[in-house]
């Protein structure tokens, strides 16, 4: 069985600071890991993905997140905030061999101060 | 990426009624769609996974009578909401694979009330 945390439901940043969303995960083999970001009404779009490899990868819109398999952690970060990052984070996982069962976390408000 | 339309984006029906949403995989062929329902301020809840051609695997509290999955083509999934309820108000995605292990693309969802 597979699960994903995401600590605390809201975070708010000024815009230009540092983003961090945490995510950890618990899978009992080698997992795939994923963020997407949802808009108000709309479905998921893809940020970033680690299958295998680089453990630190690199999204769309500056986001990166890094792999930590010792800290099962998959924490998503962008250097500079901006104002059009305000937006819903989820964090996924999915085990490597499965048909792309994708397993959420509850995901995270992101909002952004002027 | 590849695009998946889902139809319609908000509808609005009667108690009592029946509601179908489609879901097409646009630029490819998908042997695997899956459907999530999503309440306000919480996550994606799996409720069924389609194959092209046979059956849907429904997750456990799903009831497969009230929520009908047909995946017909390869290119199409849908899902019907029957004798709908005030409590099957929710926001309603899909999204599809090509095959096995291959990136899912998400629907932009479907926005249900039942009155």
């Amino acid at each position: 069985a597979q699960s994903v945390t995401q600590l605390g439901s809201h975070v708010s940043v000024s815009e230009g600071a540092l983003v961090l969303l945490r995510c950890n995960y618990s899978s009992s083999v080698p997992p795939y890991l994923f963020w997407y970001v949802q808009y108000p009404n709309q479905g998921l779009q893809l940020l970033l993905k680690y299958t295998t490899g680089a453990t630190l990868v690199k999204g769309i819109n500056g986001f990166e997140a890094e792999f930590k398999k010792s800290e099962t952690s998959f924490h998503l970060t962008k250097p500079s905030a901006h104002m059009s990052d305000a937006a819903e984070y989820f964090c996924a996982v999915t085990e490597t061999g499965a048909n792309s069962k994708l397993t959420f976390g509850k995901g995270i408000t992101l909002s952004v101060r002027p | 990426g590849a695009v998946v339309s889902q139809h319609p984006s908000r509808v609005i029906c009667k108690s009592g009624t029946s509601v179908k949403i489609e879901c097409r995989s646009l630029d490819f062929q998908a042997t695997t769609m899956f459907w999530y329902r999503q309440f306000p301020k919480q996550s994606l809840m799996l409720m069924a996974t389609s194959n092209e051609g046979s059956k849907a695997t429904y997750e456990q509290g799903v009831e497969k009578d009230k929520f009908l999955i047909n995946h017909a083509s390869l290119t199409l999934s849908t899902l019907t909401v029957t004798s709908a309820h005030p409590e099957d108000s929710s926001f309603y995605i899909c999204s599809a694979i090509w095959t096995v292990n291959t990136e899912a693309f998400f629907g932009q969802g479907t926005r249900l009330t039942v009155v």
